[in-house]
């Protein structure tokens, strides 16, 4: 079937560093979401891409879409503490309304 | 963003009880509601696809008969858990689909519902 792989697994930083991370799949995707998840509460979504080559920034964060629509990438600059938490990439092949499929999430840790 | 709201945030049950866990989408209407559940440290496994007015679509290996998913609006979705056992404890989380034509679909996700079966 179908799958998502995200790396890294976990990242350990320092306050102040920038990160990427990044998923590639096995599939053409023409969705890719990025969620960030907090212990104990559902994901809360942070980008929405929908074309090939699309680069869209939230904040401090940054993700694009690739070009090949296999992969996608985040990268969060400057972090601070609260970045803390688990980020998920997601994405659909086909249409609206149908499953995401996840990546199994990257764990950042940043210390101040 | 678009709200999605989860009841209960958790529950404990004793073994052989039904659950029911609600899933709104506060500020729009989902054609297209998913239930995940999460293991701890570990991503989300998709359960089932609930469509209003329809039967939901169950992942291979998830019971339909244990998960009832019943979307009776464009707003609302259930899961009941029924004769819960400790091995169905774990962390239930829903996303409501805001099912806009083309390539722009978004899921948004609840908060969560911790359900621990004693």
């Amino acid at each position: 079937g179908q799958q998502l792989n995200q790396s890294p697994q976990s990242m350990f930083i320092q306050e102040g560093e920038d990160v990427s991370m990044n998923c590639t799949s096995s599939s053409i995707f023409n969705t890719w979401l990025w969620y960030k998840q907090d212990p104990g509460e559902g994901p809360v979504l942070l980008i929405a891409l929908y074309k090939a080559g699309e680069l869209t920034s939230n904040g401090r964060l940054t993700a694009q879409f690739g070009i090949t629509r296999k992969d996608s990438f985040l990268n969060i600059s400057a972090s601070i503490p609260s970045d803390v938490g688990i980020y998920f990439c997601a994405g659909r092949t086909n249409q609206a309304g149908t499953a995401l499929i996840f990546g199994k999430g990257t764990t950042l840790s940043v210390s101040s | 963003g678009a709200v999605v709201s989860q009841h209960p945030s958790w529950v404990i049950c004793k073994s052989g009880t039904s659950v029911k866990i609600e899933c709104r989408s506060l500020d729009f209407q989902a054609t297209t509601m998913f239930w995940y559940r999460q293991f701890p440290k570990q991503s989300l496994m998709l359960m089932a696809t609930s469509n209003e007015g329809s039967k939901a679509t169950y992942e291979q290996g998830v019971e339909k008969d244990k998960f009832l998913i019943n979307h009776a609006s464009l707003t609302l979705s259930t899961l009941t858990v029924t004769s819960a056992h400790p091995e169905d404890s774990s962390f239930y989380i829903c996303s409501a689909s805001t099912g806009t034509s083309g390539a722009t679909d978004t899921q948004y996700f609840g908060p969560g519902t911790r359900l621990t079966v004693l």
